[in-house]
């Protein structure tokens, strides 16, 4: 199993550009989630989603949208890239709402 | 007040030496507790599980006082492998059982 595999693991953009963060899980997973982290905080919640079909806006939605057509796919997209979405942003996913299991993480820079 | 708050640190302490971490969660009805270790620019991964009866793992101890929202970590016998930081993380039922992260501790453990 690859486990939860986030692309790309790096991405510089310029304010107002757009772009997706794709991630995918093999471990045939229903929960999903996506967080952001910035610098000396914790793990904020943008959205997630518990199937297939079905997604809800976390702590930090705005900036950010979401889909789930698959069970295995997650994928994040930033519409209008503004310098405080700067951030790491990670996927988790989990069988139950327990234990999650983390992707290594996109490093986005947003100028 | 933020949900879950732990010490920032960093604790700088010799190998072999036993290291305690402290959190405080503000929601009385959080349901479940974790530890989750991060390594310097890596993902997230559950360390422990935080039961009201305490738990141990090797060298980990973790702790749960409901009465006092108060959950502890103690390391024994510290390595140099322990060095990360130490992420106090809480379940509560909003958000689709959503995990509230601390924004953790900072453990240097040094020859």
């Amino acid at each position: 199993n690859a486990g939860v595999t986030q692309t790309p693991k790096f991405r510089i953009l310029k304010i107002g550009q757009s772009m997706t963060l794709q991630c995918a899980q093999d471990m045939n997973h229903n929960y999903m989630y996506w967080y952001r982290q910035d610098p000396g905080m914790g793990l904020k919640l943008i959205y997630y989603s518990v199937g297939a079909g079905i997604t809800d806006k976390g702590e930090v939605p705005n900036g950010y949208n979401v889909s789930r057509s698959t069970t295995e796919d997650f994928p994040l997209r930033l519409e209008l890239a503004a310098p405080s979405q700067t951030s790491v942003y990670f996927c988790a996913s989990s069988k139950t709402s327990y234990e999650q299991y983390f992707g290594p993480g996109t490093r986005l820079t947003v100028t | 007040r933020k949900e879950v708050e732990q010490d920032p640190g960093p604790f700088n302490v010799p190998e072999g030496a036993t290291v305690a971490f402290n959190c405080t969660y503000s929601n009385s009805a959080s349901q479940s507790f974790f530890w989750y270790r991060q390594d310097c620019r890596k993902e997230p991964k559950l360390l422990m599980s935080v039961y009201s009866s305490g738990n141990e793992d090797g060298r980990f101890t973790a702790q749960l006082n409901r009465a006092s929202q108060y959950i502890s970590l103690l390391i024994r016998d510290s390595k140099l492998s322990d060095s990360a930081t130490y992420l106090c993380v809480v379940i509560t039922m909003e958000y689709g059982n959503k995990l509230v992260f601390g924004a953790g501790t900072i453990l240097r453990v040094k020859s």
